[in-house]
């Protein structure tokens, strides 16, 4: 009930091309679905949220789509660059008093 | 230049040694956070803290002690009594205790254990 279920575990992408990472939840309550991206050796940083009053929210070349009927929320990096190699987390919350869950990651590495 | 420092970046500590690991935080944020992220695992909770001398167990509390004697540094002890110990120690604050608000993430300490 608890758990966010993240896939794939790692992603190999073409510059240019289209990365897509998906999660999955079981909570209904869960309403707050962040993602962080973590470069090596770093630490997490949030790249863009989204609550489940809307379907999508883009921010540059970064779109999370929602679907509450399936329980799913995935991102979305169009035109990936070498840049945005990284590992990225999907995370979930139930309003403002409850923890964060975090899936579990995608390492994505995009070819130059 | 706001944010969080964490320190050391490596530590290696003998099987049995308690270690503390240092956080802290010039953002003026209420909460702190401390995860263990490893590999293929996410990050999972050790322990939070709302606001100042106060702190709550998180899902792998145990092995594990932490202090919030001031509001900019939230230190955590990784004790003889955690079973495996090596991994990547994230420290992060949010400006509430709300959960919906960002967290800031340090840049982490990974912990090896000989």
């Amino acid at each position: 009930q608890q758990q966010v279920k993240q896939s794939p575990q790692s992603l190999i992408v073409q510059k240019g091309g289209i990365s897509i990472i998906n999660c999955a939840y079981e909570n209904t309550a869960f309403d707050y679905f962040p993602w962080y991206q973590q470069f090596p050796g770093k630490g997490p940083a949030l790249l863009i949220a989204i609550r489940p009053d809307v379907s999508e929210k883009k921010e540059g070349r970064f779109t999370i789509s929602f679907n509450k009927s399936a329980k799913q929320f995935s991102l979305h990096i169009m035109d990936s660059q070498p840049g945005d190699s990284a590992t990225y987390f999907c995370a979930a919350s139930m309003g403002r008093d409850d923890k964060i869950i975090f899936g579990k990651g995608t390492r994505l590495h995009i070819l130059p | 230049d706001g944010g969080i420092t964490q320190s050391p970046k490596y530590l290696f500590r003998k099987e049995g040694q308690n270690v503390t690991l240092s956080c802290e935080q010039n953002l003026n944020h209420d909460a702190m956070y401390w995860y263990r992220q490893d590999p293929g695992q996410g990050l999972r909770l050790i322990y939070y803290s709302q606001i100042v001398n106060d702190f709550q167990k998180g899902d792998i509390a145990e092995g594990y002690s932490v202090s919030r004697e001031k509001k900019e540094s939230f230190p955590l002890t990784v004790t003889s009594a955690q079973k495996n110990p090596t991994a990547f120690y994230l420290c992060a604050s949010s400006i509430t205790s709300g959960w919906g608000d960002e967290q800031f993430f340090g840049p982490g300490t990974r912990l090896t254990v000989l």
